[in-house]
């Protein structure tokens, strides 16, 4: 069964800071690992990562896979309260393009 | 349409009864999917429909959960007998297509789903 575990659970911190959300998983037939951002309902795609070494990165966020030691991380720099939401990560493995997701990591960020 | 629309957004349900929530997916969108959220837990996979294959049912939790997409676009998902422990907020995904997944899925904004 394929595994997704995220850490912490929860954060919280100072507008500017740096924060560093891990993810590590165990799956059959690894294919992609996915982060989304979850303000109320709606997960918000942010990354799709398939190699490792690679850096994603968009404005103030960043991701990288790591294939042998099986995670992720996702950099958030200089915080706002804006970045304040769950953030999800989550696996495709087996066929079927269904999704393994972690339990999430719930950041707050204080002005 | 725009995005992936869910109705109703919010449900309030007494035990016993059946309650059907709808899921319209992108225009396009060949593969849809449905999952739950339990309060303060990450997505949990129900069900996953691609074009005309059978359906991905291996996340159901129990035979009173079923679900179906008519004409290859608006799914239901339908709960019989409900339970309490079948709150959670039920959220659908649509994407174009099993290869192209550059951009992950497109999420609905969801149906919370409260039994009491």
């Amino acid at each position: 069964e394929d595994k997704v575990v995220q850490s912490p659970l929860s954060l919280v911190v100072h507008e500017g800071d740096t924060v560093t959300l891990n993810c590590s998983y165990e799956v059959t037939n690894f294919r992609s690992l996915l982060w989304y951002k979850q303000e109320k309902k709606a997960p918000t795609f942010l990354f799709m990562l398939t190699s490792s070494g690679i850096e994603k990165k968009s404005g103030r966020l960043s991701s990288i896979l790591d294939k042998k030691e099986l995670f992720s991380i996702l950099n958030i720099t200089a915080t706002q309260t804006g970045d304040s939401a769950v953030y999800l990560c989550a696996v495709k493995g087996r066929a079927g393009n269904m999704l393994t997701f972690g339990g999430g990591t719930r950041l707050m960020v204080k002005p | 349409g725009a995005g992936v629309s869910q109705s109703p957004s919010n449900k309030v349900t007494e035990k016993g009864k059946d309650v059907e929530l709808r899921c319209d997916p992108i225009s396009g969108h060949t593969a849809l999917y449905w999952y739950r959220q339990s309060l303060g837990q990450g997505l949990e996979f129900l069900i996953y429909f691609q074009g005309n294959s059978a359906p991905d049912k291996s996340g159901l939790p129990s035979d009173r959960f079923s679900a179906e997409r008519t004409g290859g676009s608006v799914s239901t998902l339908t709960i019989q007998r409900t339970q309490q422990e079948d709150s959670a907020v039920y959220l659908c995904a649509s994407s174009l297509s099993e290869q192209t997944t550059n951009y992950g899925y497109t999420f609905g904004s969801g149906t919370r789903l409260t039994v009491v």
